[in-house]
C-alpha cells in the first residue's frame, strides 16, 4: 500500500540553526500539508501546497518557515532560524485531488531544538 | 473559521466493553467531513472513521461507528468490544469539502485506557 514517508524520523538541532524536514508524499497525489503537534497538544496546521505554489498558510507559518518541492517527488519544510518553541512533532500529509476526503498522513519527524 | 471541541480529555474503558468518545464542531458550511484519527504512542495519525456531511448514514468500520447528528454539529466515536490495543489519542477533526480550503481542523484529543 502506497504511503507518505517522512525523514528523518527524529532531529536534534541547536537553536538558531537551520532545518530541513523531508516527506515523500504517494506519488500520484497533488496536495500537500505540514502539521504540527506540540507535545501535549492538538495537531495544527501549517500549510497547504499545490501546483508548485503555496495555497493556504496559517498564522504559525511566518517568515521563518518555508515549503518547496525541489525535484517532483520530494516536498521540504525548511524552518531557518529554530527555537526552543519550534520543538513538536511534524506530520506531512497528501491526497490525490482536491476533493477528495481522506489525507495520507507519514509518521511524523519528531523535532528536538536544544 | 471552524472550530472542533473534544470535552474529554482522558476516558477509560474496560477490555471487551463500550466506549463513547464526543466531537462537537463548529461550521456555517454545509458540505464537509469529519474524521476520526488514532494516534498511539509511536504518534502516528492513523485514520480511524471518515463521515462525509451529506451522507444520513452513519459510518461504521468494523468496531468503530459514529453518531453523526448534523444539526447539533455532534460527531461522536463509538468504539465497540474495546482492545487493549484501541489505547491512544483519539482526535476528532474537521474538513471543509468546498472551496474555503482543504486544511483539517483538530480537536484537542481525547486520551483512551483501555483496562484489562
Amino acid at each position: 500500500e502506497p504511503e507518505v514517508t517522512q525523514t528523518p524520523s527524529h532531529q536534534v538541532t541547536q537553536m538558531g540553526q537551520e532545518v530541513i524536514l523531508r516527506c515523500v508524499p504517494i506519488s500520484n497525489h497533488l496536495y500537500f500539508y505540514w502539521y504540527r503537534q506540540i507535545l501535549g497538544q492538538k495537531v495544527e496546521f501549517l500549510v497547504s501546497f499545490y501546483n508548485n505554489e503555496i495555497s493556504e498558510k496559517s498564522e504559525i507559518f511566518d517568515d521563518q518557515f518555508s515549503v518547496e518541492r525541489p525535484d517532483g517527488s520530494n516536498f521540504t519544510l525548511k524552518i531557518r532560524s529554530t527555537k526552543l518553541e519550534d520543538s513538536a512533532m511534524y506530520f506531512c500529509a497528501s491526497h490525490s485531488y482536491k476533493a477528495a476526503p481522506e489525507a495520507f498522513f507519514g509518521q511524523g519527524t519528531r523535532l528536538t531544538v536544544v | 473559521a471552524q472550530t472542533v471541541t473534544q470535552s474529554q480529555p482522558e476516558m477509560s474503558v474496560q477490555e471487551a466493553e463500550t466506549v463513547t468518545l464526543s466531537c462537537t464542531y463548529d461550521t456555517s458550511e454545509s458540505d464537509y467531513y469529519l474524521f476520526w484519527y488514532k494516534q498511539p504512542p509511536s504518534r502516528q495519525m492513523i485514520l480511524v472513521i471518515r463521515q462525509e456531511a451529506y451522507k444520513q448514514q452513519n459510518a461504521t468500520e468494523n468496531r468503530f461507528s459514529v453518531n453523526f447528528q448534523k444539526a447539533a454539529k455532534s460527531f461522536s466515536l463509538k468504539i465497540s468490544d474495546s482492545q487493549l490495543g484501541d489505547a491512544a489519542m483519539y482526535f476528532c477533526a474537521y474538513r471543509s469539502a468546498g472551496t474555503s480550503g482543504s486544511r483539517l481542523t483538530f480537536g484537542e484529543g481525547t486520551q483512551l485506557t483501555v483496562n484489562p
